[in-house]
């Protein structure tokens, strides 16, 4: 089975930086993916780590260590359109997603 | 590209009666989920297709019945509803190379 943990809220300040970070214990690994989702709407994609390291994609970067089970999402420069949640979730070995209870994060300007 | 269509929006259904959820997705997916979304909880997978024609059960299977006859389909059935079963529904489809999922807009099911 899969046990995936995330803060449940966080709140930041227009242009700061914040930091959700993610750890889990899986029976099987084969990738982390984060999500978004906005109040009222699905989940979009991301990112995806599947090696150790960072992965920087604009103002978000998403890092992973497996030996340690964590992972961490970084949004940089934040904006109010950053207000949302932010979806941890492991990629089994037979490709199934099981996902944490998700990061509230609340932009102030 | 429409991607995955979900149908209806949002549901009030009475304790006992059935109902279908639709799910279209014109990507080509093989593989598609129905997950339910509770406060708190997070997604939970409920059924799954790995290609049309199987399917199989995800972690809260209980009280839902899924069929896939094609590719693009992937209908969620509540044979005989009950108040625990009021939450938000989404389904997906996933890219068989990169795995991602992609998600439906969901419906929101209340059961009284």
């Amino acid at each position: 089975g899969q046990n995936i943990d995330q803060p449940t809220e966080m709140t930041a300040t227009e242009g700061a930086i914040v930091q959700i970070n993610c750890t889990y214990q899986t029976s099987g690994f084969n990738g982390l993916f984060w999500y978004q989702q906005h109040a009222g709407e699905a989940p979009t994609f991301l990112s995806y780590n599947v090696l150790d390291g960072l992965e920087e994609k604009g103002r978000f970067s998403s890092f992973l260590s497996r030996s340690k089970g964590y992972s961490y999402l970084l949004l940089k420069e934040l904006q109010m359109k950053d207000s949302a949640s932010y979806l941890c979730a492991v990629l089994s070995n037979d490709y199934k997603l099981s996902f944490g209870a998700g990061t509230t994060v609340t932009v102030r300007a | 590209t429409a991607g995955i269509t979900q149908a209806p929006t949002s549901q009030i259904l009475a304790a006992g009666r059935s109902m279908t959820l639709r799910c279209t997705q014109d990507m080509r997916h093989n593989a598609m989920y129905w997950y339910r979304q509770d406060l708190g909880l997070g997604l939970r997978l409920i059924h799954y297709s790995n290609t049309a024609g199987t399917t199989g059960k995800g972690e809260v299977p209980d009280g839902y019945s899924v069929s896939r006859a094609n590719t693009d389909d992937f209908p969620l059935t509540l044979a005989s509803a009950v108040p625990s079963q009021t939450s938000v529904y989404f389904c997906a489809s996933s890219d068989s190379e990169t795995h991602e999922q992609f998600f439906g807009p969901g419906t929101r099911l209340t059961v009284l």
